[in-house]
């Protein structure tokens, strides 16, 4: 069964830095572009970012444009979520997700949770 | 950005009823419209793309409709296992994907 497995996150003061990863398995991950989606506590979900499959190419939402960096290791099958200047706001559940073609996330991990506070 | 707008935004219903859940787009995105499924602490679950398409493994219970600004989930028959937060998503102008607010399907 294909399977995204995110980590690294946790709790860090505002203006802090983290990085997430994402393993991939059972997928030809080197073929697929990814995203990361975000969920704060209660809310909806909201795109954060995607890269193409060879990581030449990213794209971001406005709220994270400059502070967050996307970029994937294809050798090692993981994908990275760099987040630096960390916001209360973006206190949530982080998602990775891989894109079944045309922008439509088909499979997801689990999440890893990131506090901001102090 | 394209805004997404789901109705309702929360539902009462019992085990066997129809439930039919809108989502309606800012702009039209033709047919570029999916659907996905969050049961609460999980992550999300796609059921349906590009507007009226089953995802495999997805139950037939589940159809989606529409096209241009105006979208449709239907579940046929509520199962317990149904008993979940939609949310729609277009994929016609990116980036930014866009979703919808959700819609929860409680038990009544």
């Amino acid at each position: 069964e294909v399977q995204l497995v995110e980590s690294g996150g946790g709790l860090v003061q505002p203006g802090g830095s983290l990085r997430l990863s994402c393993a991939a398995s059972r997928f030809t991950f080197s073929s697929y572009w990814m995203h990361w989606v975000r969920q704060a506590p209660g809310k909806g979900l909201v795109w954060v970012s995607h890269i193409n499959s060879d990581g030449s190419r990213a794209k971001y939402a406005d709220s994270v444009k400059g502070r967050f960096t996307i970029s994937r290791d294809n050798a090692k099958n993981t994908l990275y979520l760099q987040m630096n200047s960390l916001r209360a706001e973006d206190t949530a559940v982080y998602y990775c997700a891989r894109d079944g073609g045309y922008d439509t996330p088909d499979v997801w991990g689990k999440g890893t949770t990131v506090i901001v506070s102090s | 950005d394209i805004q997404m707008t789901q109705s309702p935004s929360s539902l009462s219903a019992s085990v066997g009823d129809k439930v039919t859940i809108t989502c309606r787009a800012s702009q039209n995105i033709i047919s570029h419209l999916n659907w996905y499924q969050q049961r609460p602490g999980k992550a999300p679950k796609l059921l349906i793309y590009t507007a009226s398409n089953l995802q495999s493994g997805v139950p037939s219970r589940f159809s989606g409709s529409g096209s241009g600004t105006d979208f449709t989930l239907t579940i046929s028959s509520l199962q317990p296992e149904d008993f979940a937060t939609y949310y729609c998503q277009q994929s016609y102008i990116t980036p930014p994907l866009t979703f919808g607010g959700g819609t929860r399907v409680e038990i009544k």
